[in-house]
């Protein structure tokens, strides 16, 4: 079984500058989260769907970043415009509804400078 | 709101020594708890998982952990490690939606170096 699908895999841009990150989640899996895992620090929910909706979003900063998930399927999560504290790694997780494991896919590691 | 509290930053660890990892969390009616590990440049895989039943949970790798409900605790021991071991691990406790989704609250991890 193919895993979650993250790209790109290393990004540098300036601040100011816009960015997206995409995830392909695991076929048939109805939950997606982005979580940002800045260095030092364990990952920390930005967003969580449910198929195509909005589970929470509590700890999305809306003002510069946004995220979609067309379909239930793909997602992309947005920044713009980025600042240096956005440096981080952006990791994108599925999961089957009612299970409670969570699958990770490899990350991207945003560099702002 | 749930938190996960894992004191140790890092740990050294000679090789084929045993190991123990420290997590507390806050306390709650319900919880499902967690150990994920990560190497350099990936993403978090996991080890092991506490939902209900024995509080010793075995996972993969030969890592194993106990659920203290009264000391809030979910500890991760390894008897033996080896250099591969070395890694970030992080424990997590998962708050459940009436969606039937779950949420995902990490521990700020423990950095595992495992010395020859």
């Amino acid at each position: 079984e193919a895993g979650v699908a993250q790209s790109p895999r290393y990004k540098i841009i300036e601040k100011r500058q816009s960015v997206a990150f995409w995830c392909n989640p695991i076929s048939g899996h109805a939950t997606l989260y982005w979580y940002q895992q800045i260095l030092g620090q364990g990952p920390k929910l930005l967003i969580q769907f449910q198929n195509n909706g909005v589970v929470d979003d509590s700890q999305l900063p809306k003002d510069r970043f946004s995220a979609e998930r067309l379909k239930g399927v793909d997602s992309t999560l947005k920044i713009q415009p980025a600042k240096l504290e956005d440096s981080a790694v952006y990791l994108c997780a599925s999961s089957l509804l009612r299970v409670t494991e969570a699958f990770f896919g490899q990350g991207t590691r945003l560099t702002v400078v | 709101a749930q938190s996960v509290t894992q004191l140790d930053s890092q740990v050294p660890v000679f090789e084929e020594a045993p190991v123990e990892l420290r997590c507390n969390y806050s306390s709650s009616v319900s919880v499902y708890l967690f150990w994920y590990v990560q190497y350099p440049n990936q993403g978090l895989q996991l080890l092991l998982k506490y939902l209900s039943g024995s509080t010793l949970v075995k996972g993969i790798n030969g890592f194993e952990a106990e659920f203290n409900k009264s000391q809030t605790s979910f500890h991760l021991r390894k008897p033996s490690v080896h250099i591969s071991d070395t890694a970030e691990y992080f424990c997590a406790v998962s708050d459940s939606f009436t969606s039937g989704t779950y949420k995902y609250i990490f521990g700020t991890g423990t950095r595992l170096k495992v010395l020859a």
